[in-house]
Formats: structure tokens, sequence, C-alpha cells
């Protein structure tokens, strides 16, 4: 069984680098899309941005300039950094994997289908 | 604010039947993209519910239902139990923000 789980710093000052990872175990992070998603307080969820093993990379245009998402097949592993973040980047970080096709049919756009449990990241001084 | 609206809230006793549904637009649902609806407990990791309009993921009850049509989705909820009480979310993608977009959120309360 497929289990994603997120690691980094709980607390980031104002304009420096959020940095998270994302392992994966029980399977292969290969020919799978893998995205973070983020919840900040009181909100709804964001979608922040997605990579495929490949490492190509999809972006949420909001975040892209301050944004950077990178898959280390090695180490089945996926990572996030934000940058120069501010308050508003406060919220409990997701990983996922993306549903995109199964024996039957793809899907557009793709399913977030397995989450980790999530991290917080508080932005403070 | 997002571009999928969802009611803030939707409540029902139990055995009842609840509908939540998202409005979109002619850039994300009246596009055709599909729409996927997430159950989400305080806590806890959000969990895929349906996918692709109207599949549900293995293990997940088919008291869940989902259907779309024109720029709106709904999800439906039958014999409503305690433990459906959580947040939920519809998902698709919108052209114009060239984003995936989540829902507004729909908090649903089993009185």
């Amino acid at each position: 069984q497929v289990q994603l789980q997120e690691s980094g710093p709980g607390l980031v000052k104002p304009s420096e680098t959020l940095s998270l990872t994302c392992t994966v175990s029980g399977g292969s992070i290969s020919r799978y899309y893998w995205s973070w998603i983020r919840q900040s307080p009181g909100k709804g969820l964001e979608w922040i941005g997605s990579v495929y093993y490949s490492g190509t990379t999809f972006y949420n245009p909001s975040l892209e300039s301050r944004l950077t998402i990178s898959v280390a097949m090695t180490s089945n592993e996926f990572s996030l950094r934000l940058s120069s973040v501010t308050a508003a980047d406060t919220a409990v970080y997701y990983c996922a994997r993306d549903l995109y096709c199964t024996s039957v049919t793809c899907y557009n756009p793709r399913a977030f289908e397995i989450w980790g449990q999530g991290t917080m990241v508080a932005v403070s001084s | 604010q997002s571009v999928l609206t969802q009611p803030p809230s939707v409540s029902g006793a139990p055995g009842q039947r609840v509908t939540i549904s998202c409005t979109g637009s002619g850039s994300n649902i009246g596009a055709d993209y599909g729409i996927h609806w997430y159950q989400h407990l305080p806590g806890a990791a959000p969990r895929l519910l349906i996918y692709g309009d109207t599949n549900r993921p293995s293990g997940v009850p088919d008291r869940f239902s989902g259907s779309k049509s024109g720029t709106s989705a709904s999800l439906a909820i039958t014999g409503l139990q305690a433990e459906d009480e959580a947040d939920y979310y519809c998902q698709s993608y919108d052209r114009s923000l060239s984003s995936y977009v989540f829902g507004t959120g729909t908090k649903v309360t089993v009185l």
C-alpha cells in the first residue's frame, strides 16, 4: 500500500525559503504525477503544483515565480521549495499522488488519489 | 475566492439524503473538464470520494454518488451516517486561470 509522508521545518521566517520533502513508501515514484496542495487556516484547499516522475513540472500561476518542485527517483521522494514566504504562506501542506489514467480511461484534470497526512508550516519571525 | 462555488454548509438527519452543489462556469466545468470530490475530516488527510464525475475509488461506499451537468456538478450522500460529518470539496481545472481549482468547501453536519 502506497503511503506518503511530508517532512520539513514547521517554522520558517518571513522572506526565507520553505522547503518540504514527500517520501513515497510502498510503491515507486515512477510513471506517476505527484502534487503539493495546501490549506491555510480557516480556508479551503489550494493546488500548489505538480511534477511528473520525469521531472516535468506544472505550477499554480499565482505561485510560479516563487516555486520549485522537483523529483528524486533514487530516493523515491519529491520536494517543494517556496521562496520569499510571508504569513500568507502559513498552511498545512499536503503531498499527493495523482490519478491520471486507469485501465479504462484517462482523466482531465487529474485527481489527487493518495494523500499524505499533511504538515503544518508557520511563517513567523 | 474560488471559481467553484459550494454551499458553506448542509445538514441532514441520519438516514437522509443530502446533496452538495459545485457551481462553475464555461472556463472550468462547462469546458468539459472532469470533477472530483474529496472528503476532509479534521486533522486527517483528504480522501478521494469521486473521480471523473461519477466514479468511486475502491472502498468508498455506494452511498456516495456524483453527477455533472452544464456548468455544475453535485455530490449526493444517501443514508447519511454520523461518520459522514466532514468537509467536502469539489475539484476541477480552470483554463482561464491555467490552474487546478478546488471548490469553496461544504461542511456536512449530521443532526
